[in-house]
């Protein structure tokens, strides 16, 4: 049981171009979005996060948009960079639940 | 990687044996988590702990089994491995949970583990 999906599973974007993720999840309880950053090699770290009484968090070159009556969220990087390519996770919780749900994965490549 | 140590970096093993992975970490956070990692399926939680000789299961718990008896250790064993387990394994801690205000999760930097 897929409780958060992500899509695509794999992007390439260009230079200087911005790169969108899209995630969706079917459980009203969740309350808590985070994006998490994997390169290889490495564990992933935590990037931006976003809690439903705003519909939008920005970070710098990161912004989580977020949509609570479709149960979706997005994560955009503007003027993407080489630096930038890295898999990307998107996860959901619930307050009072210790456990994340994770999304599939995306791996984001930037080409110059 | 926020004081955690996972331990071995490497494994190759038979199907069959016992397999102790080993997370240790400095930070003293009370929260431990045991995360596989498979292309496809993304992280998906093992088992957790929420304190010394307290855990609980996550969504692929089958297979596996974990203790913690000092706050700074949590390890994994499968106690017979199979080639489905072959994964990437990644151990996480937190100070408050996965939904405190403040709460982010910090990740090892993973141990491979390939079951022949």
């Amino acid at each position: 049981q897929q409780q958060v999906k992500q899509s695509p599973q794999s992007l390439i974007v260009q230079k200087g171009g911005i790169s969108i993720i899209n995630c969706a999840y079917e459980n009203t309880a969740f309350d808590y979005f985070p994006w998490y950053q994997q390169f290889p090699g490495k564990g992933p770290a935590l990037l931006i996060a976003i809690r439903p009484d705003v519909s939008e968090k920005k970070e710098g070159r990161f912004t989580i948009s977020f949509n609570k009556s479709a149960k979706q969220f997005s994560l955009h990087i503007m003027d993407s960079q080489p630096g930038d390519s890295a898999t990307y996770f998107c996860a959901a919780g619930e307050f009072g639940n210790e456990k994340l749900t994770f999304g599939t994965g995306t791996r984001l490549t930037i080409i110059p | 990687d926020a004081g955690i140590t996972q331990s071995p970096r490497h494994k190759v093993t038979e199907t069959g044996t016992p397999v102790t992975l080993r997370c240790h970490q400095t930070e003293n956070h009370r929260y431990m988590y045991w995360y596989r990692q498979d292309p496809g399926h993304g992280l998906r939680l093992i088992h957790y702990s929420y304190g010394v000789k307290d855990t609980d299961k996550g969504e692929v718990s089958d297979g596996y089994s974990v203790s913690r008896s000092k706050t700074e250790d949590f390890l994994l064993t499968l106690e017979s491995a199979t080639s489905s387990q072959t994964s990437v394994y990644f151990c996480a801690i937190s100070d408050g949970g996965a939904q405190s205000t403040n709460e982010k999760l910090f990740f090892g930097s993973g141990t491979q583990l390939s079951v022949l």
